[in-house]
């Protein structure tokens, strides 16, 4: 059964600091992971995602890396802003249609 | 192109009542996920459609059914309404195929609180 684990749960830095969020599974047959942001109340924005074939993804200051065989994937977040404050959301989608999430890592970055 | 939308967007009900949600995907997306929010569980898949044909199914009691429509707009149904029912509910979408593995885009959900 697919385990998804996030740590550290919750996380306080200061502006400007670069971050990194842990996300490991238990299963490594999976299809791909995908990293969500949560605001509080809200739905989840994709943030990005790897497929099972790629080692890293990036996008503008963040940068995502997968090692399937380690069951082991990493958020890294450069120069945080206080807008980058949110629940971040590991996911790993090992069977059509279902994503297995972490519980989440939330954010705050202090001005 | 339009996001995922979710109608409605908070909902009170009482104990032994049932409800319904609906949700659109995005255009030309086949897929529909639904997914439970609580504070205690986080993220629990219920259920997954696709062409109208329910693929898979998470573990949750047979209160909770869906379906999806030939246009591919999804409702969930929950009956006899139970006080742990009270969650956020979020569907998803995307243009999955048998065996592809798009990125899934979440609606902004139902609240629903059960009194």
């Amino acid at each position: 059964k697919q385990e998804v684990t996030q740590i550290p749960a919750a996380l306080s830095v200061p502006e400007g600091e670069n971050l990194v969020l842990n996300c490991s599974f238990t299963d490594s047959a999976i299809y791909n992971l995908q990293w969500f942001r949560q605001d509080p109340g809200k739905g989840l924005t994709s943030l990005l995602l790897i497929q099972s074939s790629q080692r890293e993804q990036t996008s503008g200051r963040l940068n995502a890396s997968l090692d399937k065989s380690s069951g082991r994937s990493t958020l890294y977040i450069a120069a945080s802003q206080p807008g980058d404050s949110a629940t971040y959301l590991c996911a790993v989608h090992n069977q059509g249609g279902k994503l297995i999430f972490g519980q989440g890592t939330e954010l705050s970055v202090k001005p | 192109k339009a996001g995922v939308t979710q109608t409605p967007r908070y909902l009170i009900k009482t104990r032994g009542q049932q409800v319904t949600l609906s949700c659109s995907p995005i255009s030309g997306h086949r897929s529909v996920s639904w997914y439970q929010q609580t504070p205690g569980q986080g993220l629990q898949f219920l259920f997954e459609y696709f062409s109208e044909t329910q693929r898979n199914k998470g573990n949750f009691p047979g209160r909770f059914s869906g379906r999806q429509f030939s246009n591919s707009r999804s409702e969930m149904n929950v009956s006899t309404l139970e006080l742990g029912d009270s969650a956020l509910y979020l569907c998803a979408s995307s243009s999955l195929g048998q065996r592809s593995t798009d990125t899934q885009y979440f609606g902004p959900g139902t609240r629903l609180t059960v009194l």
